[in-house]
Formats: C-alpha cells, structure tokens, sequence
C-alpha cells in the first residue's frame, strides 16, 4: 500500500520569506515522488518530480523539493515567496509497479503581501 | 492544444438520483484516470483506464458508480442512485503512454458533486 501525508492543512508565510510544504510518504519499493498544484478554479496542475538521481528537484516557477529517503519525506520549497503562489499544494507518490498517483490532503499555501 | 475537460462544472442532485460526469481527455492520450477529493479531504484514486480497458478500478467506492470509456475516448462515470456521501469533486486526468510510469498527468478542472 502506498500513502502520502501532509501534516498541515494551510501554510501561512509573509511575501518575500522563503517557505516550506512538508509531505512525508509510505511506499513499497523506490518511490515516484511528485508536487502539484491546484490555483482557484483549476485543474491540478504538475510542479515537480523525484523518480531517480539528484535528491534536490527543481520544478516549475522557482520551487524545488528535496528527497529523503531516511526520513521518507519529499518536502517542497521556495527560497522567496511570491502572493501569485497562494494556492492548494498536492504531494504524491506511486510505487514502480503501479500507475496510478497517490495524493496527500493538500496544503494550502497563504502568502501575504 | 486543447486540455483534459470535464462536464458538468457542477451538478446538484437529490439523493436517489443519477449523475453522469463526462471527461474528454488530451487527444492521443491513451490513460485516463478517475479521482475524487471529498470534504477537503485527500485526492483518492478511483480507477485507471488504458484505451477502452480498465487497468485498475481498485479504487471505485461500490457498485453504484459505473465508469466507461467506450471507443477509448471520453468517459463517463455515473452514479446511480447518488447518496449524500457521494458529493465531493470528481477529477479527470489523462496522460501519455509513457508519462504514465512517471507520474505526469493532465488534470481538468473537475466536476463538483452535490448531493442534497
């Protein structure tokens, strides 16, 4: 069985600050490891992905997310916040054998100005 | 480049009826998944489909919900009779062959569920 948690259900952060959405995950095998994001009244949209190599991931719009294997988690992070990233984070993963992505609940990210 | 889209934006049913969501994924995407998210709750995985064939339907609640992708385009999934604990949004996602083994889907915007 895989899952995926995120401990907080909203982030708030000062715009400018650096910021970090945690998710930690469960996975039989090597885990595929993916960010995305869903902006009001969107689809989700991907940001990022671990699936070999570098632990440090960079994606879409400035973030990155960091692989941990001892500590199962894949955080992700901004060095500098902007209020256009105010939006529902999705952390997700899926185990080599199976296509389908598991998600986490979300995370929603408050940047004020 | 059209992206994955979904209908009806939002539907409001009284508990004993149908619904039927439809989704047209990209074209030329051969996987198409089926996922719902209730009450602000976790994204859950619903079912999988390769073409016209379900690969996983692992995730489907009982057997009042009923997905179909005949001719291996659109899909449809109806709920029939809908219960109150059915509301939630319905998302669509499709991808490529081979982006399927990394993860990256498309999304559409989703159908929200209300079931009075």
């Amino acid at each position: 069985a895989q899952s995926v948690a995120q401990p907080e259900d909203q982030v708030n952060v000062a715009e400018g600050n650096p910021l970090t959405v945690k998710c930690t995950y469960s996975v039989s095998g090597n885990p595929y490891l993916f960010w995305y994001v869903q902006y009001p009244n969107r689809g989700l949209q991907f940001l990022l992905k671990y699936i070999t190599g570098d632990n440090l991931v960079k994606g879409s719009y400035g973030f990155e997310a960091e692989f941990n294997k001892s500590q199962t988690s894949f955080h992700l992070k901004k060095p500098s916040a902007l209020v256009s990233d105010s939006a529902l984070y999705f952390c997700a993963v899926k185990s080599t054998g199976r296509r389908a992505l598991t998600f986490g609940s979300g995370t929603r990210l408050q940047v004020q100005p | 480049e059209a992206g994955v889209t979904q209908f009806p934006s939002h539907s409001v049913i009284e508990k004993g009826q149908t619904v039927t969501l439809r989704c047209d994924p990209i074209s030329g995407h051969d996987n198409l998944y089926w996922y719902r998210r209730v009450m602000g709750k976790e994204i859950k995985f619903l079912l999988h489909f390769v073409k016209e064939s379900k690969q996983d339907e692992s995730g489907m609640p009982n057997n009042r919900f009923l997905a179909e992708r005949t001719g291996g385009t659109y899909s449809t999934l109806k709920v029939q009779p809908a219960e109150l604990e059915d509301s939630g949004v319905y998302f669509c996602a499709s991808s490529q062959d081979l982006a399927a083994n990394t993860g990256e889907l498309f999304f559409g915007e989703g159908s929200r569920l209300t079931v009075l």
